[in-house]
């Protein structure tokens, strides 16, 4: 079946650097990929959607400027954490769906900001 | 506004027993996913629905457009089943193609 990965799985960084998440779908193209978090215990929040060749849609209460997205391939999409803080350590998912509509997962990205 | 419910919060069971998870929604769907998520974090699509029954080794789904609800049922339940279960759905009439709202999930935890 269709492969969505992530990189990095894990990442731990001082307070106040970025930090850059890499969304891939490996075997099918994707014009839309979208971006979760999720804390502790908690379903999965949407943050945003990315869009290949134009701008990001994000979600009410997500700060555009303080998580970039850049989707600039029909295969890659990029989240970027500005300026990190320890508020911002949680889990990061993405997932694409295919034309069919199914959708499917990244493994996620562990943040640790210290 | 577009909601989605689940029941139960928490489920434990013995093994082999038959298990049932509920989903209600609040709007019209165009899709109805169950995800799996075990506890490394790594989320799998176990079904996508629009209409009707849908089965998978010992997993079932069921969806009934006019109650706006979905059941998952898993068969002779084993511990590996144990994970988080995620209801989410695609309402109809959304501006993002594949958005979806997303239950706040079901632990499973099935004892041996």
């Amino acid at each position: 079946g269709a492969v969505v990965s992530q990189h990095p799985s894990w990442v731990i960084c001082k307070s106040g650097t970025s930090v850059k998440i890499e969304c891939r779908s490996l075997d099918f193209q994707a014009t839309t990929m979208f971006w979760y978090r999720q804390f502790p215990k908690q379903s999965l929040m949407l943050m945003a959607t990315s869009n290949e060749g134009s701008k990001a849609t994000y979600e009410q209460g997500v700060e555009k400027d303080k998580f970039l997205i850049n989707h600039a391939s029909l295969t890659l999409s990029t989240l970027t954490v500005t300026s990190a803080h320890p508020e911002d350590s949680s889990f990061y998912i993405c997932s694409a769906p295919t034309g069919g509509g199914t959708q499917y997962f990244g493994p996620g990205t562990r943040l640790l900001v210290l | 506004k577009n909601e989605v419910e689940q029941s139960p919060q928490n489920l434990t069971a013995q093994e082999g027993e038959f298990i049932t998870i509920n989903c209600s929604y609040s709007v019209g769907i165009s899709a109805l996913h169950w995800l799996q998520q075990h506890p490394g974090g790594g989320i799998v699509s176990l079904f996508m629905l629009s209409s009707g029954k849908k089965k998978h080794g010992r997993l079932i789904a069921t969806i009934n457009i006019q109650e706006k609800h979905s059941s998952l049922h898993i068969t002779a339940s084993h511990p590996r089943d144990s994970a988080v279960y995620i209801c989410a759905v695609r309402f109809k009439g959304g501006t993002s193609y594949g958005k979806l709202t997303f239950g706040q999930g079901t632990i499973l935890t099935v004892h041996p």
